[in-house]
Order: C-alpha cells, then structure tokens, then sequence
C-alpha cells in the first residue's frame, strides 16, 4: 500500500462551523505533512509531525489545529474559518522524521468556506 | 526562504511535440525532484535526482541534476493530452524541502 488517503474530498463549511480533515497512511512513514494550496499556486507548508510529535508549525492560526493520533493518522480540525482559507488541503508523508525527505502526497481535500 | 524558478510559467504545446522546463535557484541543493499536479488532486512524484550530472528518465520524461547542483531540467517527448497539468520542481538542502513555482502545461490535440 503506497497511498496517503484524505477525506473528505470536498468540504463546504460557514464560518461558525468545526469541521476536521482527516488522513491515513499505512506506508510505515515516520513523518506526517499539512500543505495548503491556492489555484496555480505551489503548496504551502502548514505544519510537520515527526515521529508523532508537533516539529514545525509555520505561524499558522490557531484556528487550524493538527492532530496526530498515531504514526499512520493525521487530522486537521477547523473552527471559526475565513472564506480566504478555501483552497485545496493536501497531506504528505516521508519515510523519515525530518523534513528533508521525498514526499509522497494524498489527493487532497477542497475545502470553500462560505 | 529559498526561491525556485521555474520556467517558462506556462506552455501550451501540439500534441506530438517534446517539452522542455527548468527550475533554477541561487543556492545549492541535494536533491531534485519533479512532480506532476492534475487539477484538484495532489502532486505525484515522477522523478527523483541524487546526485550532480545525474540523467534519470522515467518512460517519456527524462530529467537531469544540474552539475552546478542549482538547477534541474525536465524533458517530455512526443507529449500526449494526459501530460496536461502542473509541473513542480522541488529542492531539498539540509533539512528543508522546496517547491518551485511551477510550470503549467497545456497540450492541444
């Protein structure tokens, strides 16, 4: 199994909502990757867990609020959003616990905040 | 943060006809790898690159690590409708992994 799997694909939410983003790997991947991407834009890093802890945060709001469950989990969870933060979510994982490492990417969840 | 360039920004192509793109920087990195993007899906890795001067293909795709060690090069030949999508080259020095700022792709049957 060489897949990183997130759901939903597609998430509409209001402004008032909590919603979470969820995402699984069973490739054995010590570190676990939140991208957030606008249209024709590269990916943005928005956080890195290695070895299931909290590594790099890049001054993201605090409204998103990642979660690690265990080696193979990630999630996202969302409150209180701005319709500026639609764009696609897209998770990764790297064999290794640093950031310095090939990245093998989901498909992504598209997430519109209305 | 450290800048990756690619070019050109976007081309738009006959099918048939082979690609060139490049993805350049003014520092050194380590490794170079090249990823495809469909839109509203994630990107796939297509190649990696380990080492300067290396030549790697991958089917029709063939990319190289620039000797410099600052610039990677990405070749399609005979493209077809389903190369259409963004490319991205991405760098990684030290413990830090970049993306370049992409290359869209457009094939015209």
């Amino acid at each position: 199994d060489t897949e990183v799997t997130q759901t939903p694909k597609h998430l509409v939410m209001g402004m008032t909502n909590k919603k979470s983003l969820k995402c699984e790997q069973h490739m054995g991947h010590r570190a676990m990757y939140w991208y957030k991407q606008k249209a024709k834009k590269p990916p943005e890093l928005m956080f890195v867990y290695s070895y299931e802890k909290l590594s790099i945060n890049e001054s993201v709001p605090s409204r998103f609020s990642p979660e690690c469950p265990n080696s193979s989990l990630l999630n996202l969870h969302l409150h209180a959003l701005q319709p500026e933060d639609s764009a696609l979510y897209l998770c990764a994982s790297s064999r290794e616990g640093s950031g310095a490492n090939v990245l093998t990417f989901g498909a992504g969840s598209r997430l519109t905040v209305l | 943060g450290q800048q990756l360039n690619q070019s050109p920004q976007s081309m738009f192509i006959q099918e048939g006809e082979d690609v060139s793109m490049n993805c350049t920087s003014s520092s050194i990195f380590n490794t170079w790898l090249w990823y495809k993007q469909d839109p509203g899906e994630g990107p796939v890795l297509l190649i990696a690159l380990y080492k300067a001067g290396e030549l790697t293909s991958n089917g029709r795709l063939t990319a190289q690590f620039g000797i410099t060690r600052k610039d990677s090069f990405l070749n399609i030949s005979a493209s077809i409708p389903s190369d259409v999508g963004i490319y991205f080259c991405a760098g990684i020095t030290g413990n830090q992994f970049y993306f370049g700022t992409g290359t869209s792709l457009t094939v015209i049957p």
